[in-house]
């Protein structure tokens, strides 16, 4: 069975401190890979999707990038975080299938704070 | 335009009574899918039930089921015999096209079973 992590569960960052966050799936290959934002008591923005090594579209102009330096790792990183980056962030992968259920499945998350 | 709206920020309900979570949505395609999600106070998104739009029977896993008005373009989650456990943010989510990557979220309702 697939089975999807993320770390750190939590992360405490001052403002201007870079940021590294790590995704990977297990138990499938060519995922389509996705992360999302999630402000406190909101719904989900999506920041980054991938459909393959080092194909990445941004959704969502901001000082966040993402990266797929292997078939079932994404990673959401910066260089210096703002105080608006505080959120939850989610990863996600589906298995990349055109029509039917290709549904969506999500990690646990990350609890992003910035002090 | 929003593309998928929950009218209801928050529902409550008795435990043990049917509850109606509704959801309306907005595409031009014929192809699409359409989903609903449980995120527990914990964090992490949780699939609960799938439509296709070319599916002419109405979805039911377990205790959900889903109202497809294809026409109304609604699909309300209906959860029945509400347990003390389905207190949680329910989302509904769509993906556009039949070669669809993204999925787009609405803002979610909050469920609070009441014992």
């Amino acid at each position: 069975s697939q089975t999807i992590h993320q770390w750190p569960a939590t992360l405490v960052q001052p403002v201007g401190s870079p940021l590294s966050l790590e995704c990977t799936v297990e138990g499938t290959s060519n995922p389509n890979l996705y992360w999302y934002r999630q402000a406190a008591g909101r719904g989900l923005q999506l920041l980054f999707y991938s459909v393959g090594i080092g194909q990445i579209s941004s959704e969502v102009p901001q000082n966040l990038s993402a990266s797929r330096p292997q078939d079932r790792q994404f990673i959401l990183s910066s260089k210096k975080l703002l105080l608006s980056d505080s959120g939850f962030y989610l990863c996600a992968w589906t298995a990349g299938l055109a029509g039917g259920t290709d549904t969506q499945y999500f990690g646990p998350g990350t609890r992003l704070t910035v002090l | 335009a929003q593309k998928i709206t929950q009218t209801q920020p928050g529902m409550f309900v008795q435990e043990k009574e049917a509850v109606t979570l509704d959801c309306t949505y907005d595409t031009s395609d014929q192809s699409y899918g359409l989903f609903w999600y449980k995120q527990p106070s914990s964090g992490e998104m949780i699939f609960l039930i799938y439509q296709g739009s070319y599916d002419e029977q109405n979805a039911t896993e377990g205790r959900y089921s889903l109202n497809f008005q294809k026409a109304r373009k609604s699909a309300n989650l209906v959860i029945s015999a509400s347990q003390l456990g389905d207190s949680a943010m329910y989302f509904c989510a769509m993906r556009e096209g039949h070669y669809g990557q993204n999925f787009v979220f609405g803002p979610g309702t909050r469920l609070s079973v009441l014992p």
